[in-house]
């Protein structure tokens, strides 16, 4: 069964500091990774996109690492500003196209001041 | 800078009662699809859309649910007969071919009562 699986559930840092969110993901066959950031109440929107072949992937702030072979990725988010605050998705697409995504459950961030 | 819109922003129904939630997906997109996020839970793809028809769909959206392009601008989701459980956020999105990045909108909240 295709699955994502996020760690940590939830994550609370201070204003400026960086953090590293993982993703593991046993979807089979493999096409592309995507980032999500979705505020609360609002629908997600896209931080980067990789496929099998890219590595990393930045996007401003954010740093997007895939490894294909053992199936991981992280999100790297740089001088983090209370904005970020948000839940993190990892989303990940059945080769053949991206309609239908297997989205993991999310990271919860928390920025305080 | 485009967007994909939803209306309405918030149902509240009756069980057993048929909903219609509409979508305005981005004008030059031609990939449409539905998701729903159960309160606490992950984003679930419902079904996806090209070309005048259901391109994939998932075991969620059985019998009980419809997708329709009624114009050149409208996507809509019906529930012909609304139960408890699909109290949820419904999110549009479209792309523009099935391998780009797809562009969420900003949700219908449904609550069946």
């Amino acid at each position: 069964k295709n699955q994502v699986e996020q760690s940590p559930q939830s994550l609370i840092i201070l204003e400026g500091k960086n953090c590293t969110l993982q993703c593991n993901y046993t979807v089979s066959p493999f096409s592309n990774l995507r980032w999500y950031k979705q505020d609360t109440g609002r629908g997600p929107v896209s931080l980067t996109i990789m496929t099998f072949s890219e590595n990393t992937k930045s996007n401003g702030r954010y740093t997007a690492t895939l490894d294909a072979d053992t199936k991981q990725s992280s999100l790297h988010i740089t001088a983090s500003q209370l904005s970020d605050s948000a839940s993190y998705i990892c989303v990940v697409s059945v080769s053949g196209g991206n309609e239908k995504l297997t989205f993991g459950t999310g990271t919860r961030l928390t920025i305080i001041p | 800078e485009p967007e994909v819109t939803q209306t309405p922003s918030h149902q509240v129904t009756q069980m057993g009662q048929e909903v219609i939630l509409r979508c305005v997906p981005i004008s030059n997109h031609l990939y449409f699809y539905w998701y729903r996020q159960i309160l606490g839970q992950k984003v679930e793809f419902l079904v996806s859309f090209y070309n005048n028809e259901i391109s994939e769909k998932s075991e969620i959206f059985d019998d009980q649910f419809s997708v329709e392009r009624p114009d050149g601008s409208n996507f809509t989701l019906k529930i012909r007969s609304t139960k408890l459980e699909d109290s949820a956020m419904y999110f549009c999105a479209s792309s523009e071919d099935s391998y780009n990045e797809q562009f969420f909108g900003p949700g219908t909240r449904l609550t069946v009562l």
